[in-house]
């Protein structure tokens, strides 16, 4: 059974610092993995998608990679500002158990001005 | 367009009311899902269609019926629902498997 952990659960960062969110997980054998951001009581917003044959996706100030063989993910935010504060949630497409998406717990992220 | 709308945005039911939430996406998309989220948990897969044919039920209790009338749209349908069944219910859209999955706004429940 895929399980799938993020570190750190909460994060609180002063304004401008780059900071970077990790993402582990148990069984290699995945479709993909996507980070996706969500405000208190709203829905998820994607932010990245990484297939499992690439190594790392980058959209304005975010990069993620992506280490199949380790298991591990990294969401890299530069600049941070207030309005990235949100939990980040981790979702990992398993290619052995139909296709089923597993969540981490999510970082929830604080940027002070 | 990359948008999944889901109505309503909020509902309070009671124990013995009928209610729906519906989900709807133009898309394109062929495999749509049902989540539950409690309160600072993740979402937890309820059911996935696959062009329009349930394929996936994640041992959901029957007082909470799924339904996919076409392939732009998903309901769910609630019945008999109890206080613990009160959370944010989140529809998803994606090509099959492998690619990336959009969420809607999410259907805040409240069971009274």
């Amino acid at each position: 059974k895929q399980e799938v952990t993020q570190i750190p659960a909460a994060l609180s960062v002063p304004e401008g610092e780059n900071l970077v969110l990790n993402c582990s997980f148990t069984d290699s054998a995945i479709y993909n993995l996507q980070w996706f951001r969500q405000d208190p009581g709203k829905g998820l917003t994607s932010l990245l998608l990484i297939q499992s044959s690439q190594r790392e996706q980058t959209s304005g100030r975010l990069n993620a990679s992506l280490d199949k063989s380790s298991g591990r993910s990294t969401l890299y935010i530069a600049a941070s500002q207030p309005g990235d504060s949100a939990t980040y949630l981790c979702a990992v497409r398993g290619s052995t158990n139909a296709g089923k998406s597993t969540f981490g717990d999510g970082t929830t992220l604080t940027v002070k001005p | 367009d990359t948008e999944v709308t889901q109505t309503p945005k909020h509902l309070v039911m009671g124990m013995t009311n009928k209610k729906s939430l519906k989900c709807e996406q133009h898309m394109g998309h062929r495999a749509m899902y049902w989540y539950k989220q409690k309160a600072k948990k993740p979402p937890e897969l309820m059911f996935v269609y696959s062009y329009e044919k349930l394929s996936i039920n994640e041992s959901v209790p029957s007082r909470f019926s799924p339904e996919c009338p076409n392939s732009s749209l998903l309901n769910l349908h609630l019945h008999a629902l109890q206080p613990e069944d009160s959370a944010l219910y989140l529809c998803a859209s994606s090509h099959p498997r492998d690619t990336e999955a959009f969420f809607g706004q999410g259907t805040r429940l409240t069971v009274v």
